[in-house]
């Protein structure tokens, strides 16, 4: 069993609407946790973080950390054809650096 | 600024030849590390290096080697390749002991006949 699990969608949106993507984790001891995003034929880059449990937001991103639950979410408000990409979250249990992926979630939003 | 600078972009090997993926980085980052990229299986970390003269395996190690000639190079090497090793190789630096975030090169995109 993975680590890290997350749907690899599809997850298809129409202009305007909140793209909700999640992932969920098995090891307690995760602390920092990332979502990247990327775009095709791109390297990843680092979209927001969060360290420990709670929310954090940016602009149309807000980012949701529930290690109770081992789950963490991302939503995208107000979403753009520009938003199309594929969003993979990541987390380390140590400021190293060394990330633990999910398999990324590929997101289509459509004008 | 470039960043993290991966080279080649695009290689076709045959089974059993070698080659070296290439790596640099502009940001005095202590810490680098190689990423494989696979469908279905997120990013994958083959070898890593926290610091200048210091390399240690990831989780899919077997098949590659690693330098880090200097603080801003570490290049990735294989020996001889298989099918298997097709994918997609990130390289990535980051400041070691602050925020966690790890800058990407472009990738290099890997294909073994």
């Amino acid at each position: 069993q993975k680590e890290v699990e997350q749907d690899p969608g599809p997850l298809s949106v129409p202009e305007g609407a909140i793209v909700s993507l999640n992932c969920t984790y098995s090891n307690s001891a995760f602390q920092y946790f990332m979502w990247y995003r990327q775009y095709s034929r791109k390297g990843p880059e680092l979209l927001m973080y969060t360290y420990s449990s709670g929310n954090k937001e940016d602009g149309r991103f807000t980012a949701q950390v529930d290690k109770s639950s081992k789950y963490i979410s991302l939503f995208i408000r107000d979403s753009q054809p520009s938003d199309s990409a594929t969003y993979l979250c990541a987390m380390t249990t140590d400021s190293w650096g060394k990330l633990q992926f999910g398999a990324g979630t590929q997101v289509v939003v459509t004008p | 600024n470039a960043g993290v600078t991966q080279t080649p972009k695009f290689q076709v090997l045959k089974t059993g030849q070698s080659m070296t993926l290439q790596c640099a980085q502009d940001m005095n980052h202590n810490s680098m590390y190689w990423y494989r990229q696979d469908p279905g299986m997120g990013l994958r970390l083959i070898y890593y290096s926290a610091s200048e003269g210091t390399t240690d395996k990831g989780e899919v190690p077997n098949g590659y080697n690693v330098s880090r000639l200097n603080k801003r190079e570490f290049s990735l090497r294989l020996e001889s390749a298989a099918p298997s090793q097709t994918s997609v190789y990130f390289c990535a630096s980051s400041e070691t002991g602050q925020l966690t975030e790890a800058f990407f090169g472009q990738g290099t995109r890997l294909t073994v006949v």
